[in-house]
């Protein structure tokens, strides 16, 4: 089955320690993304990714950081430098970044930091 | 990207149609309208989107106002798994892709 994987479903941390979101995508997608969704709130975008080895910031990027070495794969790193942490983190990919085409969500992680 | 204005909530019978509004006034001409909906706890889920003409798909009907500064979303029998959040968002044709989520539209289905 094709889709997108995020794990863990939920993580919890120390504050003070950075920590890393998985994200995989089997539907051999170019564009990958990162949202961040608070309680009753719609998603903010953290970073994207147009393609391997490319990425550029969303509006939400500081305290955030992420790399694109494969196309499946785009995981993202929590520092200790994002002031409120605790979220709902959702990655998604699309054939291509244009308007046109629909983006895949994956089931999303939950990060309490205590 | 244009912003969307959608209801905070709607109530709905189960195995009643369902029209959902979202306003839009500021659309361009190369805006697509799009709809997601979620489920608690859960990511998005694509459901539709059109540019002009209304679109048809097995979940949903997307009908566009002439002017385009509106549309709806019609769920032609709501089920109680068809209550979730859904999400009215504009994309440009040749933007750099990312969907910017208002606080949406609660439908909640009542048996």
């Amino acid at each position: 089955d094709g889709g997108i994987t995020q794990s863990p479903k939920y993580l919890f941390r120390k504050e003070g320690q950075n920590v890393t979101l998985s994200c995989e995508q089997n539907l051999n997608h170019d564009a990958m993304y990162w949202y961040r969704q608070d309680p009753g709130q719609g998603l903010r975008l953290i970073y994207y990714s147009q393609i391997v080895n490319d990425f550029q910031k969303g509006d939400i990027a500081e305290g955030y950081s992420v790399s694109r070495e494969k196309k499946e794969s785009f995981p993202l790193t929590v520092t200790s430098a994002q002031k409120n942490p605790t979220a709902f983190y959702l990655c998604a990919s699309s054939i291509y970044t244009d308007g046109y085409n629909e983006q895949f969500f994956g089931p999303g992680t939950r990060l309490t930091v205590l | 990207d244009a912003k969307t204005t959608q209801p905070n909530s709607m109530e709905s019978n189960e195995e009643e149609p369902v029209h959902l509004p979202c306003n839009h006034s500021t659309i361009s001409g190369t805006d697509y309208i799009h709809w997601y909906r979620q489920l608690p706890s859960q990511g998005p889920e694509y459901v539709i989107h059109g540019l002009t003409s209304n679109v048809n798909n097995r979940m949903a009907s997307l009908a566009i106002a002439e002017d385009r500064k509106s549309s709806t979303l019609i769920l032609h029998r709501a089920t109680l798994r068809d209550a979730a959040v859904y999400y009215c968002i504009l994309r440009g044709g040749g933007s750099q892709g990312n969907l910017i989520f208002g606080k949406g539209t609660k439908l909640s289905v009542k048996p």
